[in-house]
């Protein structure tokens, strides 16, 4: 069946620093990908997305490109703030006749002054 | 995007009893989906709820453990019976609205089993 995985947190940055988190994909089809993030005490909220093979979601200083070839959708900020600390899911939906949004485990992020 | 109302945003519950959880989307959306969130962990499709038929739930999730109701296409409830401490998780709602919007969730409701 279809499935994500994420690079295994906590990882723990300091301000202003590159960060990656990475995410790789199992699916049949062609997916949907996207990112969601939970901050501390808070739902889950919509980070960026991307529908095929090629394109870039971004959304605060986030990016990801969906790359069919290597099945991925790494999460990139080029300058981490403190406020970015959250917990980041990467998911799929295949958009089927199911829409079902599968995600992955999750990748806590903490950014040090 | 849809905006998700979902109440209770938190209880404690005493096992074997039983708690329903409502949510209430400002729009008609054609699919509902539940989730759980144990903690510390990522989120796990309970069921997906359709309007005028029965619910779809997932592997190792049974009706007699979470009833859902669709009555309509802007509100749903689930229903977690017979609780016991392991059913302590943040059970979530959410829609999609297309592919435009992607998939929205309910603030969550923060369960607790004693």
């Amino acid at each position: 069946g279809d499935s994500v995985t994420q690079m295994e947190g906590p990882v723990t940055l300091s301000e202003e620093a590159f960060l990656t988190i990475n995410c790789t994909y199992t699916a049949t089809g062609y997916p949907s990908l996207f990112w969601y993030v939970q901050y501390p005490g808070e739902g889950l909220q919509l980070l960026l997305k991307a529908t095929k093979a090629d394109d870039k979601g971004s959304n605060k200083g986030f990016e990801a490109t969906y790359r069919k070839e290597t099945t991925s959708f790494h999460l990139e900020k080029g300058s981490v703030q403190v406020s970015d600390s959250a917990v980041y899911f990467c998911a799929l939906s295949e958009r089927d006749s199911s829409y079902k949004l599968i995600f992955g485990s999750g990748t806590r992020l903490l950014v040090r002054p | 995007s849809a905006v998700i109302s979902q109440k209770p945003s938190r209880d404690i519950c005493q096992r074997g009893t039983s708690l329903t959880i409502q949510c209430q989307v400002d729009s008609q959306v054609t699919m509902m989906f539940w989730y759980r969130q144990q903690p510390g962990q990522s989120l796990t499709l309970i069921a997906t709820a359709n309007q005028g038929s029965e619910a779809t739930y997932e592997s190792g999730f049974v009706i007699d453990k979470f009833p859902i109701s669709r009555p309509n296409l802007t509100f749903s409830t689930l229903t977690v019976s017979n609780m016991s401490p392991e059913d302590s998780s943040i059970y979530l709602c959410s829609v999609e609205k297309g592919v435009d919007y992607g998939y929205t969730f309910g603030s969550g409701t923060r369960l607790t089993v004693v």
